[in-house]
């Protein structure tokens, strides 16, 4: 079966610091990889999607990016964070096409302080 | 593009009572429909779906979704809230392309004694 793992769980980062939050699937291959952020109130946002290696799509200009440096490794990525950056991010994946269902991991926590 | 609004933002049911969440989707062509919970500091669970065919769905948990073209609608049941269920529900509408879904800003539920 399929299982979805992403860390760090939970992170408090000054502002002006750097991010990287990563995210792998196991039992699959070729995912369709996604980030979200959730904040309260406001649902979920996609921030970026992939749908292969080193294909990156983003959603939102904002201060991340992505990268899939492997076909079941998806990091967001910041080199300077702001405190509009705290948040709850959820990686998902999902095998595309017709009918997509995505599945999603536990989530990880960012204040930035 | 396709958008999801539930127009609910918190309901509060008594134990044992019956439950419906709101959700209307707009999208030009058949939608692929999605019900998500959250519990409290989680990711997201899949309840159930909807692609084609019978147009009530069931999910997990002892939950329903009705599927109503007409009215644009896919609204969550449940005969009988248990205690358990308190969470925030999620909508979710996705494309024939399946590569995305998009989110409504989700419902919270909580469940009286």
């Amino acid at each position: 079966s399929q299982t979805i793992h992403q860390w760090p769980a939970t992170l408090v980062q000054p502002v002006g610091s750097p991010l990287s939050l990563e995210c792998t699937v196991e039992g699959t291959s070729n995912p369709n990889l996604y980030w979200y952020r959730q904040a309260a109130g406001r649902g979920l946002q996609l921030l970026f999607y992939s749908v292969g290696i080193g294909q990156i799509s983003s959603e939102v200009p904002q201060n991340l990016s992505a990268s899939r440096p492997q076909d079941r490794q998806f990091i967001l990525s910041s080199k300077k964070l702001l405190l509009s950056d705290s948040g709850f991010y959820l990686c998902a994946w999902g095998m595309g096409g017709t009918g997509n269902t995505i599945y999603f991991g536990e989530g990880s926590w960012l204040t930035v302080v | 593009a396709q958008s999801v609004t539930q127009p609910d933002i918190h309901i509060t049911v008594s134990e044992g009572a019956s439950l419906e969440l709101r959700c209307n989707y707009s999208y030009g062509a058949t939608p692929y429909l999605f019900w998500y919970v959250q519990s409290p500091g989680q990711g997201l669970q899949l309840l159930l779906k909807y692609f084609s065919g019978d147009t009530l769905v069931q999910g997990i948990k002892g939950f329903e979704a009705e599927f109503k073209r007409s009215q644009s609608s896919f609204n969550l049941r449940k005969p009988s809230v248990h205690w358990s269920d308190a969470a925030e529900y999620f909508c979710a509408v996705g494309a024939s392309s399946g590569d995305k879904l998009t989110f409504g800003t989700g419902t919270r539920l909580a469940v009286r004694p």
